[in-house]
């Protein structure tokens, strides 16, 4: 079964500094790549999604990704942060199990703290 | 275009009630997943529906179940409700039920308390 790992509970950064939040997933032959954010009291939005093709990603607000296959690594990395992006990040795999299906399998997200 | 709505977004309960929550997807999807957000257990995912079947589901006891209506609105309903049931339910919608390579767009939650 896939897994995801988020080494990193919580990130406190300065505001326009930059960034990189870590997710590791276990190995696949095939594998779909997404991550997501969550803001107080909300949903998920979707960030960026892999799923073939180029390896470096780019998602809304300014954030990128980039696929690693021989690390095993899906690491997003955003230029110079801002206070708005102080949420919960979740890096999630697509869980086909072989068969159709929409199963994410998320890590337990990591905490952008944007300090001024 | 309309977002993924969830219905009620609050609700208190006691232990041994039930309770039934609804997600409406987005115009056009077919599939649709439910997830339940704890601080200790994170995301884990409950099941899907495609088609009014269910085609996935999580490692969770019977009492919870879902079903999802021809007009591809789901609820799922959760029976003698438990403390440890406290939770922010998500639902997740997407288009063709495609497998791996569909995006999920999610809802804002239902933030079930149990007492």
């Amino acid at each position: 079964a896939q897994s995801v790992t988020q080494l990193d509970s919580q990130v406190p950064v300065f505001e326009e500094a930059p960034v990189e939040l870590r997710c590791n997933y276990s190995s696949s032959v095939s594998v779909y790549l997404f991550w997501y954010v969550q803001y107080p009291n909300q949903g998920l939005q979707l960030l960026l999604k892999y799923l073939s093709g180029s390896t470096l990603v780019k998602g809304i607000n300014g954030f990128e990704a980039e696929f690693n296959k021989s690390q095993t690594s899906f690491h997003l990395r955003k230029p110079s942060v801002h206070i708005s992006d102080t949420a919960e990040y979740f890096c999630a795999v697509s869980d086909g199990g072989g068969g159709a299906t929409n199963k994410l399998i998320f890590g337990t997200g990591t905490l952008l703290a944007v300090q001024p | 275009k309309a977002g993924v709505t969830q219905t009620p977004r609050y609700l208190i309960k006691t232990r041994g009630q039930q309770v039934t929550l609804s997600c409406s997807p987005i115009s056009g999807h077919r599939s649709v997943s439910w997830y339940q957000q704890t601080p200790g257990q994170g995301l884990q995912f409950l099941f899907e529906y495609f088609s009014e079947t269910q085609r996935n589901k999580g490692n969770f006891p019977g009492r919870f179940s879902g079903r999802q209506f021809s007009n591809s609105r789901s609820e799922m309903n959760v029976s003698t409700l438990e403390l440890g049931d406290s939770a922010l339910y998500l639902c997740a919608s997407s288009f063709a039920g495609t497998g791996r390579t569909d995006t999920q767009y999610f809802g804002p939650g239902t933030r079930l308390t149990v007492l």
